[in-house]
């Protein structure tokens, strides 16, 4: 069974950090893409982030680049979403998803349960 | 970015009717060389983390009721319920996997009637 387990969220200021981790596990991890989607409260869906796993190729979102940096651990199974210069409109709930591929270019199969980020003083 | 946009945003159903949910893209989402539209329809319950319904615009994920259903090309599409159970009761998004970033729609509750 597929299973995604988000942690590391939490209270931070404005203008700090926190590291998101996704724990996978049930499937080969290093052969699929692993994504990043938030859901402000009350809000809709908005993609941030995706490592390939085919070939470890990283894409971002422009609110967030330059601030957020994903990464993967094949040997842990896990994977990170580094948040630097937290902002007010970064508050959400924060999702990690498996690809249904190994590239980007796919849709989202397994969706962990979500872990909420608030940015507040 | 490729803008989706979602109608109606919410939908009152009778049970066993059906319900229509409409997604168009700003722009294409078909890829000529494999002939795929790169479109997702979502499901996502009160409380619930999103669950993924279709995907290439029309194939349903495995274990998802037949009376789901997805169709169009290019730039309209369209999932459909053919007859509305109480569990149906959530939001549902289409999202786009064509261009980076890819984009969700707004979503559109669906309630029963």
């Amino acid at each position: 069974e597929v299973q995604l387990v988000e942690s590391g969220g939490g209270l931070v200021q404005p203008g700090g950090s926190l590291r998101l981790s996704c724990a996978a596990s049930g499937f080969t991890f290093s052969n699929y893409a692993v994504t990043w989607v938030r859901q402000a409260p009350g809000k809709g869906m908005g993609w941030v982030s995706c490592v390939g796993g085919s070939d470890d190729t990283t894409y971002y979102a422009d609110s967030v680049k330059g601030r957020f940096s994903i990464s993967r651990d094949n040997s842990q199974n896990t994977f990170y979403l580094q948040m630097n210069s937290l902002r007010a409109e970064d508050t959400a709930v924060y999702y990690c998803a498996k690809g249904r591929h190994g590239n980007c270019y796919s849709s989202l199969d397994y969706w962990g349960q979500g872990i909420l980020v608030t940015v507040s003083p | 970015d490729i803008v989706m946009t979602q109608s109606p945003d919410s939908l009152a159903v009778s049970l066993g009717e059906r319900a229509t949910i409409n997604c168009r893209s700003s722009q294409s989402v078909l890829l000529s060389a494999n002939n795929k539209n790169y479109l997702a329809w979502y499901q996502q319950k009160p409380g619930q983390s999103p669950k993924l319904l279709i995907y290439w615009a029309s194939i349903r994920e495995s274990g998802v009721p037949d009376r789901f259903s997805g169709s169009g090309s290019g730039t309209d599409f369209t999932l459909t319920i053919s007859s509305l159970q109480a569990e149906d009761v959530a939001v549902y998004y289409c999202q786009q996997y064509y261009n980076i970033p890819y984009t969700f729609g707004r979503g559109t509750k669906l309630e029963i009637k």
